[in-house]
């Protein structure tokens, strides 16, 4: 069975700094890969996904994420942080196989301090 | 507009007392699926379904039931309620590959006393 790893429980940044959260991933196929953003008190929201072709993919909000196969890693980067995107960030892994579901990573909480 | 709605958002209830959440899709979307929420966890899968009459066990079934009598509908049925319970419950949908990833309803946060 697949399993995500995130390297970060909580983050703290200023306004501007840059960002990026780890995301690994364990699962000997091909897979695709999401980062889902769940704003305080709301449901998860997609922010962005990798299916296959260019490893750098670009998502809302300024997010973009990197897929790098040799090292079953897929993170997430954003140049300059704003206030807004204080939240939580999970990473998810699905198999690119028949009868398998998507497995998310225990959340990376982001506090963007003005 | 393409959702997932959940009801109710807000539930108290007492332990052993049945309760059920439903979860409603209008995206004509074979697979649907429970997560479960709780601090320093993520989210973790309690019962997925590939379709009509198909459900599966995730990876934290016990003390839940579910059924997959119609596409649209998947509720979630606790028979008796504990206090370990307690957490916020999110329903997910996704086309037949999920290559698009879920869509996810707003959750409902359950509290049993």
């Amino acid at each position: 069975a697949q399993s995500v790893s995130q390297h970060n429980h909580h983050v703290i940044l200023s306004e501007a700094a840059s960002l990026e959260l780890g995301c690994n991933y364990s699962y000997g196929g091909t897979v695709n890969l999401f980062w889902y953003v769940q704003y305080p008190g709301q449901h998860l929201q997609l922010l962005l996904k990798y299916f296959s072709g260019d490893p750098l993919v670009k998502g809302i909000k300024g997010f973009e994420a990197e897929f790098i196969k040799s090292k079953f890693s897929f993170n997430l980067r954003k140049p300059s942080v704003q206030w807004s995107d204080t939240a939580e960030y999970f990473c998810a892994v699905i198999p690119n196989s028949g009868y398998s579901t998507l497995t998310f990573g225990k959340g990376t909480m982001l506090l963007v301090s003005p | 507009e393409a959702q997932v709605t959940q009801n109710p958002r807000y539930l108290i209830t007492v332990t052993g007392k049945k309760l059920t959440v439903t979860c409603s899709q209008n995206m004509n979307h074979e697979y649907m699926s429970w997560y479960r929420q709780d601090p320093g966890l993520g989210l973790r899968q309690i019962y997925y379904s590939m379709n009509v009459e198909v459900t599966d066990k995730g990876d934290v079934p016990e003390g839940y039931k579910v059924s997959r009598k119609e596409k649209r509908n998947f509720p979630l049925i606790l028979e008796s309620p504990s206090p370990n319970q307690t957490s916020l419950y999110f329903c997910a949908s996704s086309s037949q590959d999920r290559g698009n990833g879920y869509t996810f309803g707003s959750g409902t946060r359950l509290t049993v006393v």
